[in-house]
């Protein structure tokens, strides 16, 4: 059974602290990740995607990828309560490499 | 640009009625996708289209369920006979390609009652 593992949460930091969401995943022939920010009733976002080993910078977001560790992370920098949401890893299918494969989520809580 | 946009937002139907939703991909996307994602579930992939090939079918989680794709644009689900367990919020999204990234709409709210 092919997963992505995500800790629930919730993951509780102070305004302007560094959040660090992990994730990890089971298909080592994975080539694309995703990170999408959910807040609650609205769709997925996506805020950051990488597709080689190590990292990538978006203003405040740095996504780092570990194949060898089939690992993924989400940093976010100087975070805001407008962080808070719930941030979902996905993870591309060897099988059927369009077909994306959802972590449950981490649900991050930023407070003032 | 205009994003996905999927109607209706929200949809209440009987136990046992049919229902249809509607996704309208960004234009120039090639590859649509429909997902489900139940209270507290992750989300599950039901459907994939791209350009004039066959849909990957393979998530749909029973024959009550279908989907097809007018002109390359326009997506419609059809959940036949629904039930209590359909209840849930039917995601859209499309890629500019066939492994693109992927661009969730707004969704549809289901309770079936």
């Amino acid at each position: 059974q092919k997963e992505v593992e995500q800790n629930s949460g919730p993951l509780s930091v102070p305004e302007g602290a560094i959040a660090s969401l992990n994730c990890t995943y089971s298909d080592r022939g994975s080539q694309s990740f995703f990170w999408y920010r959910q807040y609650s009733g609205k769709s997925p976002e996506l805020i950051m995607f990488i597709y080689s080993n190590g990292d990538k910078e978006d203003g405040r977001f740095t996504a780092q990828l570990n194949k060898a560790s089939q690992y993924v992370s989400l940093l976010i920098r100087d975070s805001q309560p407008s962080d808070s949401a719930t941030y979902l890893c996905a993870v591309n299918s060897m099988d059927s490499s369009y077909k994306l494969i959802f972590g449950s989520g981490t649900r991050l809580l930023v407070r003032p | 640009g205009a994003g996905v946009s999927q109607s209706p937002s929200n949809k209440v139907t009987e136990k046992g009625k049919d229902v249809e939703l509607r996704c309208d991909p960004i234009s120039g996307h090639t590859a649509l996708y429909w997902y489900r994602q139940s209270l507290g579930q992750g989300l599950e992939f039901l459907i994939y289209f791209q350009g004039n090939s066959a849909p990957d079918k393979s998530g749909l989680p029973s024959d009550r369920f279908s989907a097809e794709r007018t002109g390359g644009s326009v997506s419609t689900l059809t959940i036949q006979r629904t039930q209590q367990e359909d209840s849930a919020v039917y995601l859209c999204a499309s890629s500019l390609e066939a492994e693109g990234e992927q661009y969730f709409g707004p969704g549809t709210r289901l309770t079936v009652t």
